[in-house]
């Protein structure tokens, strides 16, 4: 089993839909998560960081369930510019600062 | 406020070949992870220096070597290149190495892309 799960997608959704995506980890000692967005050809750019329960910014939120170990994201009233590859990166846990990151999941928001 | 900058932004070296690619963090970050990232893949970790040290190392071969400044900035060395090698190569930075959630936020350079022929 792979440390960090994505569904690779493409989730293509139509301009206004709310579109959510899931990241199951496998390392329970992880205590750090993130969402970055990666463009095409561009490097990742830190979307949000997940420490407690959850986290909202806007339109995007994010949760954490411990218990099962995932972390989701959910994008309401999604825009073009939405359009992009989404990762999600868990720390090893412990003493251990390396970040383990997701293969991503494309989205696409078609007008 | 200066974010990570990466230098060059596109190489094209031979196989067999030596590269250099170097790396100044954010402002204020310490701390500097070089990855691979290979079309459609997620970023590979490759190493990450902290007060001149490596602290960390992913499973890349010794070919792969770095060094970090006392200014913070950053190498990576890539020996007997491959065409393998192929691919962009990310620079991120991040402040400190404490146990608080927030040193483990990494911002990224442009990266380098570099081709192997």
């Amino acid at each position: 089993r792979k440390e960090v799960e994505q569904d690779p997608g493409p989730f293509n959704v139509p301009e206004g839909a709310t579109v959510a995506f899931n990241c199951t980890y496998s390392n329970s000692a992880s205590q750090s998560f993130f969402w970055y967005r990666q463009d095409c050809r561009k490097e990742p750019k830190l979307l949000m960081s997940v420490y407690s329960s959850g986290n909202e910014d806007g339109r995007f939120t994010a949760q954490l369930n411990r218990a099962s170990q995932y972390i989701s994201l959910l994008i309401r009233d999604s825009k073009l510019s939405d359009s992009a590859t989404y990762l999600c990166v868990v720390n090893r846990g412990g003493n251990n600062r390396k970040l383990i990151w997701g293969l991503g999941t494309s989205l696409a928001v078609n007008p | 406020d200066a974010g990570v900058t990466q230098s060059p932004t596109h190489l094209i070296k031979t196989r067999g070949q030596q590269v250099t690619l170097r790396c100044s963090p954010k402002s204020g970050h310490d701390t500097v992870s070089w990855y691979q990232q290979a079309l459609g893949q997620g970023p590979q970790f490759i190493f990450q220096y902290y007060e001149e040290e490596e602290r960390q190392r992913g499973n890349f071969p010794d070919r792969f070597s770095g060094h970090q400044f006392p200014n913070y900035s950053s190498e990576l060395n890539v020996n007997a290149l491959l065409l393998g090698d192929s691919a962009l190569y990310l620079c991120a930075s991040a402040n400190g190495q404490g146990a608080a959630p927030s040193s483990y936020e990494q911002y990224f350079g442009p990266g380098t892309r570099l081709t192997v022929t």
